[in-house]
């Protein structure tokens, strides 16, 4: 059973598009919901972390929100730009701290 | 400056041998948390440590070993017992247990052959 689901598996988009990431779970009594970045061989980096009282989290060109009753969660990017490019994944917490993580989104921003 | 590291990078290991991995914050965090990732299977959680002397099993313990004697550090083994334990190893710390953000280290890919 995959309990956080990401689609598309894989993105690919000019320079300049705006672009929204998908992220679905299927329980909703959730903590808190992150999106984090990955690039090739390296490790993750956190980007925005949604606490479960919240619908929204900004940092620069990215927008999180999170709607629990739905199960869904996105990440909408700003402008993208190459340097945009990895793979971005979303995680979920339940009241025991544990993350458990979607398989992740693959983006390719082509210049 | 602060954060996670984990060493080595790479690490080739015959079939039937123990090894160990390092990880080390000075983020000053309280819990510590190891991942396996496989590719197309996202990361899955080994262990995990909310304090000091206390730690407990993830998702896949199986065929590992972990201890926490420091703040510090969180050194995983994965034993002989582990049927498959070529993949990319992540360690990770966080501040509190439900709603801080998790820091990453850049991970150690384990080739046992």
């Amino acid at each position: 059973k995959q309990e956080v689901t990401q689609i598309p598996a894989a993105l690919s988009v000019p320079e300049g598009e705006n672009l929204v990431l998908n992220c679905s779970f299927t329980d909703s009594a959730i903590y808190n919901l992150q999106w984090f970045r990955q690039d090739p061989g390296k490790g993750l980096t956190s980007l925005l972390l949604i606490q479960s009282s919240q619908r929204e989290q900004t940092s620069g060109r990215l927008n999180a929100s999170l709607d629990k009753s739905s199960g869904r969660s996105t990440l909408y990017i700003a402008a993208s730009q190459p340097g945009d490019s990895a793979t971005y994944l979303c995680a979920r917490s339940r009241n025991t701290g544990k993350l458990i993580f979607g398989q992740g989104t693959t983006l390719q921003v082509k210049p | 400056d602060g954060g996670i590291t984990q060493s080595p990078k790479y690490l080739f290991r015959k079939e039937g041998q123990n090894v160990t991995l390092s990880c080390e914050q000075n983020l000053n965090h309280d819990a510590m948390y190891w991942y396996r990732q496989d590719p197309g299977q996202g990361l899955r959680l080994i262990y995990y440590s909310q304090i000091v002397n206390d730690f407990q099993k993830g998702d896949i313990a199986e065929g590992y070993s972990v201890s926490r004697e420091k703040k510090e550090s969180f050194p995983l083994t994965v034993t002989s017992a582990q049927k498959n334990p070529t993949a990319f190893y992540l360690c990770a710390s966080g501040s509190g247990p439900y709603n801080s953000p998790l820091h990453f280290g850049n991970g150690t890919r384990l080739t046992v052959t």
